[in-house]
């Protein structure tokens, strides 16, 4: 079956724009988080959506929002850019039932580069 | 807080040596642990989790040890490949909705 599916893979914006990125998960698989990996920073965790609600959030500003819809697909959303939101972004998603631990997959990421 | 770390930064093999892959956790309420291996340019890709309940589990050519008196985990891969180049993190998780932490991670180099 498909893998995890990001799009785009790369895209290069503006400081001050905005930014959507997309995840399509694995058939079946409820759970999607999303990951900033930037360069000796290894992957810090920005959020998680089970079943279309935010089950978990990370450090970041409010700047950086997510959604998820009916069909587990999810999109994040990055406000006002700046230089240092360059990084990949990673999604991640897993079946995830109630307090049940279960591998989760990732895709290949979105490769943001702000100028 | 939690924390997940990494003793060695790089590490440099042998081809067909084995490898050992270290990760120290810090908190003791971890129950999940996953070594994922992530290549030049793509997603971090799925190598092997252990659960708490476990010390050992094996895979193909790779084995996690689990170690929860001293919060230890390692990585195991048996006779080291060219294609086993890649930087590989360890994540844990603790409790059941809460997210995967994850280590620096350590770049594993294969001398031909």
């Amino acid at each position: 079956k498909a893998g995890v599916t990001q799009t785009p893979r790369y895209l290069i914006k503006t400081r001050g724009q905005q930014v959507t990125l997309s995840c399509s998960p694995i058939s079946g698989h409820r759970s999607v988080s999303w990951y900033q990996q930037t360069p000796g920073q290894g992957l810090q965790f920005l959020f998680e959506y089970f079943s279309e609600t935010q089950r978990n959030k990370g450090n970041f500003p409010g700047r950086f929002s997510g959604r998820q819809f009916s069909n587990s697909r999810s999109e994040m959303n990055v406000s006002t850019l700046e230089l240092g939101d360059s990084a990949l972004y990673l999604c991640a998603s897993s079946k995830e039932g109630t307090n049940v631990n279960t591998e989760a997959f990732f895709g290949q990421g979105t490769r943001l580069t702000v100028v | 807080g939690e924390s997940v770390g990494l003793h060695l930064p790089t590490l440099s093999v042998q081809e067909g040596d084995n490898s050992i892959i270290n990760c120290a956790y810090s908190n003791s309420a971890s129950d999940y642990f996953i070594w994922y291996k992530q290549e030049s340019g793509k997603g971090p890709q799925f190598i092997i989790d252990i659960r708490s309940n476990m010390d050992k589990r094996q895979g193909q050519r790779v084995t996690v040890l689990l170690n929860k008196t001293v919060k230890h985990l390692s990585l195991q891969i048996a006779a080291t490949q060219p294609g086993d180049s890649a930087v590989y993190f360890c994540a844990e998780k603790i409790a059941g909705n809460t997210p995967l932490v994850f280590g620096k991670g350590t770049r594993l180099s294969v001398i031909a």
